[in-house]
């Protein structure tokens, strides 16, 4: 167990919807990441948040948004959603050195 | 731009073998972290080790054996006596090491590794 924790587990949605993806760092982890997985592009960088600021953009959709909470945890909103969007989102978080990141479960999204 | 490559797609060994997994990684960074992580069939992400690009000391922990060579730029993953439990998708990562806020990792497209009994 990473320490890291993601709800929900699943989700199965249609097309057009918006869904919520919530991610719960480790304790005292200031940072924290989104992954996208998928079987074309493989495992990708959306966005970092740190200590509540958005620090760095990857290859993240503008139909997708996030933010980070004072609590420091952080969601994912995905809108519009298409058939390709689905796939195994994954939240990370690192710890003051940021040498280390350690991933939680994951939420498998799919777009029906 | 930074890179990885896992060239090794799957492979399959019979339990008790040894098995290589290959990592060959690009940076114009001086300083960088390198990763590797273990996604078995649950689906979760599971870290292994973390090297930095200024330690190529060779480690070992229990069956796994990590080879760095920056001059090949590689980051070889050994697993001694396979196992089944052994079976899952194995990542190459690499991160800049310079920012105290942390920085994103970009992957390899794994390897699968299959061990029967």
């Amino acid at each position: 167990d990473s320490g890291v924790t993601q709800t929900p587990k699943h989700l199965i949605t249609a097309t057009g919807q918006r869904v919520t993806l919530r991610c719960s760092p480790r304790s005292g982890d200031l940072s924290v990441y989104w992954y996208q997985q998928s079987l074309d592009q493989g495992l990708q960088f959306l966005i970092q948040y740190y200590n509540g600021e958005e620090r760095a953009k990857g290859n993240i959709l503008e139909r997708f948004s996030a933010q980070q909470f004072p609590d420091l945890h952080s969601e994912l909103n995905l809108s519009s959603l298409e058939l390709g969007d689905s796939a195994l989102y994954f939240c990370a978080s690192s710890d003051a050195r940021a040498d280390t990141q350690y991933f939680g479960p994951g939420t498998r999204l799919t777009v029906l | 731009a930074q890179k990885v490559t896992q060239a090794q797609t799957e492979i399959s060994v019979v339990e008790k073998e040894d098995v290589t997994l290959d990592c060959v990684y690009e940076t114009r960074d001086t300083t960088y972290y390198l990763f590797w992580y273990k996604q078995p069939p649950s689906g979760e992400l599971v870290f292994l080790i973390r090297r930095n690009s200024f330690d190529e000391q060779n480690e070992i922990s229990g069956r796994y054996s990590w080879n760095f060579q920056k001059s090949t730029s590689s980051f070889n993953f050994t697993i001694t006596a396979s196992q089944v439990v052994d079976s899952a998708v194995y990542f190459c990562a690499l991160s800049e090491a310079y920012n105290q806020a942390g920085t994103a990792l970009i992957f390899g497209k794994g390897t699968t590794l299959s061990v029967s009994s």
